[in-house]
């Protein structure tokens, strides 16, 4: 079966940079996502790393280890408005089925 | 910037009853999914559709469930008879690429 490992809570600093880290265990696996999901809200896609290495869109970066089946999301000048669950989801199959992680609840405080 | 609708917002029914979700996709977007989220968990993957196609229903209850997109655009899930243990949030999302575009999501309460 597919699975994805993620710490359940971060807590930071506002203004910090955090990590959160995600190891996956997918067959057929040819992506790794990351969305973020406010409370009572939708998820949104933030990044995807298909190839090794780091891909950084602003704030935010992913990076993506193929042979360590690991992942991490980057947040960098964190702000408040940055506390939500982060999902890391895995790519498989030849119809871009996505298995989502369970999630981290990133609080950012003062 | 284009969004996928989801309707209702909330819903709350009795057990045994019957409830149904609509969702309409991305116009263009030929893969739609709905997923299944519990208060505190990731997003679960109940059905995904290629077009008018279902691709992987692997997870549906399908003693209860059953999802349909006819004309390949627009798409229902229906739950029949509802239980206790369904109340949850479903997402719908959709995609012609690797990131998706999730709906607001219903909020479904059994009671």
């Amino acid at each position: 079966g597919q699975s994805l490992e993620q710490p359940s809570e971060v807590t930071a600093v506002e203004g910090a940079i955090v990590q959160i880290n995600c190891t996956y265990q997918t067959s057929g696996f040819y992506g790794l996502s990351w969305y973020q999901q406010h409370d009572g809200g939708a998820p949104t896609f933030l990044s995807y790393n298909a190839l090794d290495g780091l891909e950084e869109t602003g704030r935010f970066s992913s990076f993506l280890s193929r042979s360590d089946s690991y992942g991490y999301l980057l947040l960098q000048e964190l702000q408040m408005k940055d506390s939500a669950s982060y999902f890391c989801a895995a790519g498989s199959g030849g119809y871009q089925k996505v298995t989502f992680g369970t999630g981290t609840k990133l609080q950012v405080i003062p | 910037e284009a969004e996928v609708a989801q309707s209702p917002r909330y819903k709350i029914t009795e057990k045994s009853q019957a409830v149904a979700f609509w969702c309409d996709p991305i116009s263009g977007h030929a893969t739609l999914y709905w997923y299944r989220q519990i208060l505190g968990q990731g997003p679960e993957l109940l059905v995904q559709f290629q077009d008018e196609s279902v691709v992987d229903d692997s997870q549906l209850p399908k003693d209860r469930f059953s999802a349909e997109r006819l004309k390949g655009v627009d798409s229902t899930l229906k739950i029949q008879p509802a239980e206790l243990g369904d109340s949850a949030m479903y997402l719908c999302a959709s995609s012609r690429g690797y990131g998706y575009t999730f709906g607001s999501g219903t909020r479904l309460t059994v009671v």
